[in-house]
């Protein structure tokens, strides 16, 4: 059972313009959400995150959406550079302080994100 | 260290021969989790700990995979008698003390790329 889904395997962006990489997720106890960058022969980079008290955090070029009543979430990415290809995972957890329990973030299956220039 | 070491960075390994995989996470971090990604998929999660114990074992495939901590620190997944399905890039990750009122990002090392002919 997939819990977090990230249903577009691709996505290419020429240069300059808006990425939006989407994620949705299953379980209601998720409550902290982040999305992580992979470049090949690489471990992820976190990038972002947000708490499911907020419905977006900004960080320069990068601002995540949280719509809690969808239970989904976006990346958006604007400039997109070309530096920016890469794959990009958002992943799910359930925070300490609901105290239910396994505190492990459930990653989805990644976007291949492709800008062009 | 400045951040998550992981050793080797490759492995080789005959079908049916253990293997020892090393994890030294971020000082101070006192989870630390275990995710493996076979080719084109995402990434799987397979154990975490938070000092010593593990909490949640819930991802490791089979009786062959096992790991442990110790002094809070290193970690050492192993799998006994690989097979070819085990080939994969496992990764591991840590992050701050968990159930305190702030959410925290795991840190990823390089991951280790395991082949097993």
């Amino acid at each position: 059972d997939q819990q977090v889904k990230q249903n577009s395997p691709s996505l290419s962006v020429q240069e300059g313009r808006i990425s939006i990489l989407n994620c949705d997720y299953t379980n209601s106890m998720f409550d902290y959400f982040l999305w992580y960058k992979k470049y090949p022969a690489e471990g992820p980079t976190f990038l972002i995150s947000i708490s499911s008290i907020k419905d977006k955090n900004e960080d320069g070029r990068f601002t995540v959406f949280l719509n809690k009543s969808a239970k989904h979430l976006s990346l958006h990415i604007v400039p997109s550079q070309p530096g920016d290809s890469a794959v990009y995972f958002c992943a799910a957890s359930v925070s300490g302080r609901l105290g239910s329990g396994t505190y492990k973030y459930i990653f989805g299956t990644g976007t291949r994100l492709k800008v062009l220039a | 260290g400045a951040g998550v070491s992981q050793s080797p960075s490759n492995k080789v390994t005959e079908k049916g021969k253990d293997v020892e995989l090393r994890c030294d996470p971020i000082s101070g971090h006192t989870a630390l989790y275990w995710y493996r990604q076979s080719l084109g998929q995402g990434l799987e999660f397979l154990i975490y700990f938070q000092g010593n114990s593990a909490p949640d074992k819930s991802g490791l495939p089979s009786d062959r995979f096992s790991a442990e901590r110790t002094g809070g620190s290193v970690s050492t997944l192993t799998i006994q008698r690989t097979q070819q399905e085990d080939s994969a890039v496992y990764l591991c990750a840590s992050s701050l003390v968990l159930g305190s009122l702030e959410n925290t990002e795991a840190f990823f090392g390089q991951g280790t790329r395991l082949t097993v002919v």
